[in-house]
């Protein structure tokens, strides 16, 4: 079975508005990271937030970590239209071989 | 820099036909990675491969082989197509820690079995 559980399935929102999303996940990891698939591409690497991490920004981006809860989240913040996509948490419990595990994923529409 | 590379982009079968999807990468990466993904489902891991020689089971693998004879190429069999295949494929590949594993992916092969 999968290993995160991603919660809004789907979000829609005004231009300017913050997007959240939640991920939610089972076992043990060394790091947690967050993907963006535009439709009909493959996935872009947005941002990794190690276990020992409790937030990290990059951009428009904030994602937390809360290891106790085995939860993240991803904040985009002043969203655009651009940003429209479905955003997926990938979790890597590190000694797998780069075996990453994906949530089901959170589909944003940011409407102009 | 091509990055990952996948072919074809779309392909039909028959079922019980057989066919390789390739997957090629030329970023010297140690890592590389097959999913399928389904609508609602997410991707789910075929198969992966930690170096050239080596291979191992994903979530999924029943019904394809893979195998890893160069750091580059990762190619993924199907050996006897069933409609339950119908899905998009991605190919990823990532560095070994502790450079990193943020993987890259190609963009997909979007496979059709009738």
């Amino acid at each position: 079975s999968q290993q995160g559980e991603e919660d809004p399935q789907a979000l829609s929102i005004q231009e300017g508005e913050n997007a959240t999303m939640n991920c939610s996940y089972k076992t043990s990891i060394n790091n947690l990271q967050w993907y963006r698939q535009n439709s009909g591409r493959g996935l872009v690497h947005l941002i990794l937030i190690r276990s020992n991490e409790r937030e990290k920004h990059s951009g428009r981006l904030r994602v937390t970590l809360d290891t106790s809860k085995k939860s993240s989240s991803l904040l985009i913040t002043a969203s655009r239209a651009a940003d429209t996509a479905s955003y997926f948490c990938a979790t890597d419990a590190g000694n797998q071989g780069g075996k990453l595990i994906f949530g089901q994923g959170t589909e944003l529409s940011v409407k102009p | 820099n091509a990055g990952v590379t996948q072919t074809p982009k779309f392909q039909v079968l028959k079922t019980g036909q057989s066919m390789t999807l390739q997957c090629a990468q030329d970023m010297n990466h140690e890592y590389m990675s097959w999913y399928r993904q389904d609508p609602g489902m997410g991707l789910r891991l075929i198969h992966y491969s930690v170096g050239a020689g080596i291979t191992d089971q994903g979530e999924v693998p029943n019904g394809y082989n893979v195998s890893r004879s160069t750091t580059e190429d990762f190619p993924l069999r199907l050996l006897s197509a069933a409609p339950s295949q119908t899905s998009v494929y991605f190919c990823a590949s990532s560095y070994s820690p502790p450079k990193g594993t943020e993987a890259f992916f190609g963009q997909g092969t979007r496979l059709t079995v009738v």
